[in-house]
């Protein structure tokens, strides 16, 4: 069946610094990827999301683009910044259906 | 962009009530609900796909009798908790599917249950 792997956490990191979280998947079909966020005591957010390969999905400084060769979503931010800390999750349509990857916690130090 | 709430954002009960939890779409109509449960520091786990004037689709294991759900119109989505008890304390999270054709899933702000 579909499935979507993130890499293990959590991660930590300095202000300003590079952010890349890893998202791969396996599903057949083309199907709709996404980064969702969530903040402590919260539901999900909407981060980003792509349709369809090599599409690119940007928003607050973060961006994603649609890999199908390598299958993968991968999450990128060029400094991140306090507010940034939060869980973050990849997911994949499939179909009809959203699969998450397991998450990850991301922490940003001042 | 497309909102969607949960009412309440918290309930505490005691064991054996049942309770209700309400999902709006607030700003577009949404055929399709889901429902989905968070245990602490894990991802989501699906428990049933909500369609608006049919009966609810549950995932396996998700005992229907228990956890009632209806969608009675293009904006309201309710779950249930019939005869609450401990292990049903939970997050409870909603979110409806817009109809861009992307499949794309708005989520509410969940709801917390604590039965004692």
């Amino acid at each position: 069946g579909d499935s979507v792997t993130q890499m293990e956490g959590p991660v930590t990191l300095s202000e300003e610094a590079f952010l890349t979280i890893n998202c791969t998947y396996t599903a057949t079909g083309y199907p709709s990827l996404f980064w969702y966020v969530q903040y402590p005591g919260e539901g999900l957010q909407l981060l980003l999301k792509a349709t369809k390969a090599d599409d690119k999905g940007s928003n607050k400084g973060f961006e994603a683009t649609y890999r199908k060769e390598t299958t993968s979503f991968h999450l990128e931010k060029g400094s991140v910044q306090v507010s940034d800390s939060a869980v973050y999750f990849c997911a994949l349509s499939s179909p009809s259906k959203l699969t998450f990857g397991k998450g990850i916690t991301l922490s940003v130090r001042p | 962009g497309a909102v969607v709430s949960q009412h309440p954002s918290r309930v505490i009960c005691k064991s054996g009530t049942s309770v209700k939890i309400e999902c709006r779409s607030l700003d577009f109509q949404a055929t399709t609900m889901f429902w989905y449960r968070q245990f602490p520091k894990q991802s989501l786990m699906l428990m049933a796909t909500s369609n608006e004037g049919s009966k609810a689709t549950y995932e396996q294991g998700v005992e229907k009798d228990k956890f009632l759900i209806n969608h009675a119109s293009l904006t309201l989505s309710t779950l249930t908790v019939t005869s609450a008890h401990p292990e049903d304390s939970s997050f409870y999270i909603c979110s409806a599917r817009d109809s861009d054709g992307t499949d794309t899933q708005y989520f509410g702000p969940g709801t917390r249950l604590t039965v004692l």
